[in-house]
């Protein structure tokens, strides 16, 4: 059982919209501003989206973006596109037994 | 720009040692404030966090795994590396590594991953 929360599946049009959740607990996503989000294509490594909540490395498009509330931080992907199917896992810094905690990822279907 | 890349067996016998060593090229493993850290992932399932070593050589590891791992660093090949000892098939998935940045707590770059099987 993963430490952060992540529904399993989501899915959208090419065009639309999506929002992808990540809980967990006021000893990691609400206690610290180091969520990150990791996309991960089939048979490749993760590849690093968001970092310290909002932050985009360069390169990475602008239609993704994160947030967060409380102990939730999200994902949004705007102007989904084909090549936006994939895995995505966050993850937050914590201050539990172990300094590092993942989601179970979601998988994101482009219909 | 840092890459990655993993290497070893492919295949380890239970009751074994599985060990990996990840080459760092493209920049030192010896500057800069990074974890050089160890993940994994099962067939079809999530990322799960093995353990870390500093630039400093400090370790932490998952405490579900802490009794049978070791990471190490060897700075003058640019390499850290992964022990784990006795293992079963539970631990059959594909290993990562990758650098996390101390600063700002996110993992970049990632290698590509090497799978590891766990049989007799």
């Amino acid at each position: 059982q993963s430490a952060l929360t992540q529904p399993a599946s989501v899915s959208g049009s090419p065009g639309q919209s999506i929002t992808i959740s990540c809980t967990g607990t006021s000893s990691d996503v609400g206690g610290y501003n180091y969520v990150s989000w990791y996309q991960q294509h089939p048979g490749e490594a993760p590849k690093l989206m968001i970092y310290e909540v909002t932050n985009r490395p360069s390169g990475v498009s602008n239609r993704f973006s994160g947030s967060k509330s409380g102990n939730t931080a999200s994902l949004t992907i705007s102007g989904l596109q084909a090549e936006d199917e994939a895995d995505y896992y966050c993850s937050s810094y914590t201050s539990s037994s172990t300094p590092v905690v993942f989601g179970g990822g979601t998988k994101l279907t482009v219909l | 720009q840092v890459q990655l890349q993993e290497s070893g067996p492919g295949l380890v016998k239970p009751s074994q040692t599985l060990s990996l060593t990840c080459t760092v090229s493209g920049g030192s493993i010896s500057s800069g404030s990074f974890y050089w850290s160890w993940i994994r992932q099962p067939a079809g399932k999530g990322l799960e966090w093995i353990g870390r070593i500093y630039t400093s050589g400090s370790t932490n590891y998952n405490p579900s795994l802490e009794s049978r791992v070791t990471i190490s660093v060897d700075t003058s090949k640019n390499q850290f590396s992964l022990k784990l000892n006795s293992v079963t098939a539970a631990d059959t998935a594909v290993y990562y590594c990758a650098r996390y940045v101390a600063v700002a707590l996110y993992f970049d770059p990632w290698g590509r991953g090497t799978l590891v099987t766990v049989s007799s």
